[in-house]
């Protein structure tokens, strides 16, 4: 079964700190994964997907397939950070459709 | 441009009744998808529609719930003999086809309370 895990509701870390927000998956083939990220107030928003190996706002996420992870790492926590994020995988239908994990609440406290 | 909208942005109706959920697309997105979002929970897919065609409605609960979308733009969620556990927040996405890669672009919701 296709399943998205992320261990962690809260995260509180202090500005300036390293963030790590963990992801795991289950998936028995090959699968694009997906962080979102919602900000207070505002509309679910692609962060970043694995396959771009891009950095946005100075986020990234390696995809681990041997440990099947996909955790997103920020080396310095700012206050805007703050948010609720969702890793989301894509499996092979060729739908898109998204299956997500139950979210983690990041705060970034001054 | 203009995002994702959704309409009603709440609504609250009594058990038992129907309700319909409404979504309009970005202009030229013909791939549209709708979730579900319980309090404390992340989204949960229900269906994706391609076109006017409901490619994929492996994620509706039951028979209660039903979607169109008719001229392949707007799309409406139908909900009948509404339950208390139908509450939750209702997104809407839709993504431009690109070969390989769908980023999916989503509404701000319509949360559906059944008292």
């Amino acid at each position: 079964a296709q399943r998205v895990t992320q261990p962690e509701k809260l995260l509180s870390v202090f500005k300036g700190a390293p963030v790590e927000l963990k992801c795991n998956y289950s998936y028995s083939g090959s699968p694009e994964l997906f962080w979102y990220v919602q900000y207070s107030r505002q509309r679910l928003q692609l962060l970043l997907r694995h396959i771009s190996r891009e950095s946005i706002k100075g986020f990234t996420a390696d995809l681990n397939k041997g440990e099947t992870s996909f955790h997103l790492k920020k080396p310095f926590a700012q206050e805007e950070d703050s948010a609720m994020y969702y890793c989301a995988l894509s499996g092979a239908s060729n739908t898109g459709k998204l299956i997500f994990g139950q979210g983690t609440t990041l705060q970034v406290k001054p | 441009g203009a995002g994702v909208s959704q309409t009603p942005s709440n609504k609250v109706t009594e058990k038992g009744k129907y309700v319909e959920l409404r979504c309009d697309p970005i202009s030229g997105h013909t791939a549209l998808y709708w979730y579900r979002q319980s309090l404390g929970q992340g989204p949960e897919f229900l269906i994706y529609f391609q076109g006017t065609g409901a490619a994929d409605d492996s994620g509706l609960p039951n028979d209660r719930f039903f979607a169109v979308r008719p001229e392949g733009s707007v799309s409406t969620l139908k909900i009948q003999r509404t339950e208390r556990g139908d509450s939750a927040v209702y997104l809407c996405a839709s993504s431009f086809r690109l070969a390989g890669y769908y980023e999916q672009y989503f509404g701000p919701g319509t949360r559906l309370t059944v008292t």
